[in-house]
């Protein structure tokens, strides 16, 4: 494998389900990002880790949660949640947020979500 | 007033010509600066970055920056079909409140074989 990989690629499932979304690095990355795309409306970052610490949490409703127990690996849990919740869901990783460094991130091939 | 603005398009050019694609954003303590290609339905690819000010030239591809004015540039020579795709600028910054990447909405690009 190589780049960013995602896991599923598509999900559906209903409001009651708990689920998780998976992100794997093969970039030798130390920060990753969770990003949601939805129809006509700019990425939205959600959450971002760097060295495994999460570093940004930008107001984002607790069903969803993240999770990053190694910098290869980050996690989306997912639990009650809503219709208009479906969107595409991006991972991203780049170089630890150290200051003075650009960042350029890698996104992944996503995770098409439906809530039904 | 949008963090991050694009004019979303479509702007449409023909085969071999230049598109010239513009961002501004509000923040002036924003750092470095992002162009990525999103074919539909494909995630966004990374073509450059640029944080000091002037042009940088990459192949076809020319990011200009000027943090004065607050706006940032891609331009496409000799531009191609397979260039047809949407355009997202990306701002970061980091600071006491944080770090923030945000991205503008997007602009279309149709290069007319």
């Amino acid at each position: 494998e190589t780049g960013v990989t995602q896991t599923p690629r598509h999900l559906v499932m209903g409001m009651t389900n708990k689920k998780s979304l998976k992100c794997e690095q093969h970039l030798g990355h130390n920060a990753m990002y969770w990003y949601k795309q939805s129809a006509k409306k700019p990425l939205e970052l959600m959450f971002v880790y760097s060295l495994e610490e999460r570093v940004e949490n930008n107001s984002v409703p607790s069903r969803f949660s993240p999770e990053c127990p190694n910098s290869s690996h980050l996690f989306l849990h997912l639990h009650t949640l809503q219709p208009e919740d479906s969107a595409l869901y991006l991972c991203a990783s780049s170089q630890a947020l150290t200051s003075g460094s650009v960042h350029e991130q890698y996104f992944g091939p996503g995770t098409r979500l439906t809530v039904t | 007033q949008k963090e991050v603005e694009q004019n979303s398009g479509p702007l449409s050019v023909p085969e071999g010509a230049i598109a010239s694609l513009n961002c501004t954003y509000s923040d002036r303590g924003s750092q470095s600066f992002f162009w990525y290609r999103q074919y539909s339905g494909k995630s966004p690819e990374l073509i450059m970055f640029i944080y000091s000010n002037g042009d940088k030239e990459d192949g076809r591809f020319t990011a200009q920056l000027n943090k004065a004015s607050q706006y940032v540039s891609l331009l496409i020579r000799d531009s191609q079909p397979s260039d047809s795709a949407t355009y997202l600028c990306a701002v970061n910054h980091e600071g006491t409140g944080g770090f923030k990447t945000i991205f503008g909405a997007g602009t279309r690009l149709f290069v007319k074989a």
